[in-house]
């Protein structure tokens, strides 16, 4: 068990809908990360946060946002969702923003019909 | 940009069987460099790193040595295990970039008794 919580695990939606996939990371870590795993793309780093202030910015869509609360879980929202984004999402904690170790959580496997 | 290479699977063994895993990168600056593995129905979980020329990460019998001159990160086990069975995924991450993970498309490992 890594220590960080995503949910739900699966979800199955409809395009041109809305959801939003939450996460908690590790006890004391401050840097929340999330990646998009699909066949196509591999494994793509969408955004990170740290300590509520978002960090760095990577291949994320305009329709794609995410956020850090103050108790350091975060929320990554999708919206206007195409089939294409079907894929899992992954979750990933480290306790600051240099270069150590990065926890992942089991992801949340987004089916869009 | 920085990008990671890595052979395209499945990698098929017996138990027993030497295991390579071929990993090259390109990096603007100095990156360190991961393997990580990804278990069936889990999230990745970092294996061994190293952090700069010549340096050799090492964990659970897995081995990889960070090779400047070929640009190479290759993983090799000397007696793979059934329980070794999983998707492994080369990683870089580089300081000018943000300390960002670049993910390499993975390998399956398929090891049979």
């Amino acid at each position: 068990d890594s220590g960080v919580t995503q949910t739900p695990k699966h979800l199955i939606t409809a395009t041109g809908q809305r959801v939003t996939l939450r996460c908690s990371p590790r006890s004391g870590d401050l840097s929340v990360y999330w990646y998009q795993q699909s066949l196509d793309q591999g494994l793509q780093f969408l955004i990170q946060y740290y300590n509520g202030e978002e960090r760095a910015k990577g291949n994320i869509l305009e329709r794609f946002s995410a956020q850090q609360f103050p108790d350091l879980h975060s929320e990554l929202n999708l919206s206007s969702l195409e089939l294409g984004d079907s894929a899992l999402y992954f979750c990933a904690s480290s306790a600051g923003t240099g270069d150590e170790k990065l926890f992942f959580g089991s992801g949340t496997q987004l089916s869009v019909l | 940009g920085n990008s990671v290479t890595q052979m395209e699977g499945p990698v098929t063994l017996s138990e027993e069987a030497f295991l390579t895993i071929n990993c090259t990168y390109t990096a603007t600056g100095y990156p360190s460099l991961f393997w990580y593995v990804q278990y069936p129905g889990e999230g990745l979980q970092l294996l061994l790193k190293a952090t700069k020329a010549d340096d050799k990460g090492s964990n659970k019998g897995f081995e990889a040595t960070y090779r400047k001159e070929t640009t190479s990160f290759h993983l090799e086990k000397g007696s793979v295990q059934v329980s070794d069975s999983a998707v492994y995924f080369c990683a870089l991450s580089d300081l000018r970039a943000g300390n960002m993970l670049t993910f390499g498309g993975g390998t399956r490992l398929m090891v049979k008794p």
